[in-house]
């Protein structure tokens, strides 16, 4: 079956370190993978994307790598700040003509000062 | 600038109520998506429509409806609202086309059947 897994423990870091977070599938062959960030009560938002043929793509202190032989892509905030603090969702398109996602369960970041 | 709007913000509803979810986007997306996310489920996809004047199910679609009214709305309709549909529901929109772009949310409905 399709599945994306995300690490449920929350990962904790102090502040100036680089987070790194996973995110791995199976049974998928997406086109492209997104990230998202979610604050307690808030909606998703979106943070990047990243196509099947992109390796890697940066964003101000973040950085997103796509891997489609290991089925996994990372996501990096170097200078972490406590304000990085939330849950971040990785995504695939579960179809590319209806632009629907399917959702991995998120990693809670808590950066402390 | 109002992206997603969802309507209410928070709703109580006893056992076999009925009630819609609004939802409305204003930068003219075609494609609208209705998720509901529960600890330790994730968001997962409850019903969605890819363009105006279509919709369709998505993997938790039993025990709603829904309705493209136009472009720009997109609204969630429990008939006879049940415990286990106590959840967060998030309207979301995309452009669709050649390039997809990342999804704008709404911020949520806070159900809760009593």
């Amino acid at each position: 079956s399709q599945k994306i897994e995300q690490n449920s423990e929350a990962l904790n870091i102090q502040e100036g370190k680089t987070a790194t977070l996973t995110c791995n599938y199976t049974n998928y062959s997406p086109a492209y993978l997104q990230w998202y960030r979610q604050d307690p009560g808030r909606g998703p938002v979106f943070l990047l994307l990243i196509r099947e043929n992109e390796k890697e793509k940066r964003k101000e202190r973040l950085k997103v790598t796509f891997d489609t032989t290991l089925k996994q892509s990372l996501f990096h905030i170097t200078a972490s700040q406590p304000a990085d603090s939330a849950t971040y969702l990785c995504a695939l398109d579960g179809s590319s003509n209806t632009g629907k996602l399917i959702f991995g369960q998120g990693t809670t970041l808590q950066v402390k000062p | 600038n109002a992206g997603v709007t969802q309507t209410p913000k928070f709703q109580v509803l006893k056992t076999g109520q009925s009630m819609t979810l609004q939802c409305a986007q204003d930068m003219n997306h075609n494609s609208m998506y209705w998720y509901r996310q529960d600890p330790g489920m994730g968001l997962r996809l409850i019903y969605y429509s890819a363009s105006e004047g279509t919709t369709d199910k998505g993997e938790v679609p039993n025990g709603y409806n829904v309705s493209r009214l136009n472009k720009r709305e997109f609204s969630l309709r429990l008939e006879s609202a049940a415990p286990s549909q106590t959840s967060v529901y998030f309207c979301a929109s995309r452009r669709q086309g050649v390039e997809w772009g990342g999804y704008t949310f709404g911020s949520g409905t806070r159900l809760t059947v009593v």
